[in-house]
């Protein structure tokens, strides 16, 4: 099965700085790659999908870029709201599996 | 208003068995894929397991091979798990999903707490 490595596990900036998480998968996934966020008690909230596409009513500094391995989202530019857990999550169809990564925690400075 | 409601959490013993259900509304439930995912207390995602729109194809975890089964019933919007064999690790909240087309989850339930303890 694949495997998600997400980077850094944990990221503390300023509001208004532009934030970047990454996201490895172990093979090559085309661009079935998605990302979320989670509050704290709260459900995920799925922000992007496809590796780029803006899931509706998500805030245009969301974004996501890249293609088989290697995957981002920005946020560019930080607000309060955004204080959370963020998870890549990708697919895999040989053998069909779906796999999450470990997870990056985003605080404010 | 589209909705997931899961249901069936609770206490068990390790080995111990549970089932949950997961009660959805305001969309075609038919007409989706669904899934189990769960998360440890202070832990992240898991995928668990995924059923095709008829039932047809179910897909597992391997951790949970063998010992869950996820299936649906289309004429009664609703999904299931059932979980045998449970082990501590397997403590977390087991949240029902839809899925779309690039298998990401764009509608989650509330989550159901499940807690293997002797």
């Amino acid at each position: 099965d694949i495997q998600m490595t997400q980077s850094p596990s944990s990221l503390s900036a300023s509001v208004g700085d532009r934030v970047t998480i990454t996201c490895r998968a172990s093979q090559g996934i085309s661009n079935y790659l998605a990302w979320y966020q989670q509050k704290p008690g709260k459900v995920p909230k799925l922000l992007i999908y496809a590796a780029s596409t803006l899931q509706s009513g998500v805030p245009s500094r969301f974004s996501g870029s890249g293609s088989g391995t290697d995957f981002t989202l920005t946020i560019s530019s930080l607000q309060p709201e955004d204080v959370a857990t963020y998870y890549c999550q990708g697919y895999n169809s040989a053998p069909p599996a779906i796999t999450f990564g470990q997870g990056t925690r985003l605080e404010i400075k | 208003e589209v909705q997931l409601v899961e249901s069936g959490g609770g206490l068990v013993q390790p080995g111990g068995s549970l089932r949950l259900s997961c009660a959805a509304s305001g969309f075609t439930f038919s007409s989706y894929w669904m899934s189990w995912v769960r998360q440890a207390p202070g832990k992240g995602l898991e995928w668990v397991a995924n059923i095709k729109q008829d039932g047809s194809e179910t897909y597992y975890v391997d951790s949970v091979k063998g010992r869950f089964t996820i299936s649906r019933d289309n004429a009664k919007n609703s999904l299931y798990l059932q979980m045998s064999s449970l082990r501590l690790e397997e403590t977390a909240v087991y949240y029902c999903a839809r899925e779309r087309g690039y298998r990401q989850f764009d509608c989650w339930g509330q989550g159901t707490l499940v807690t293997v303890s002797s």
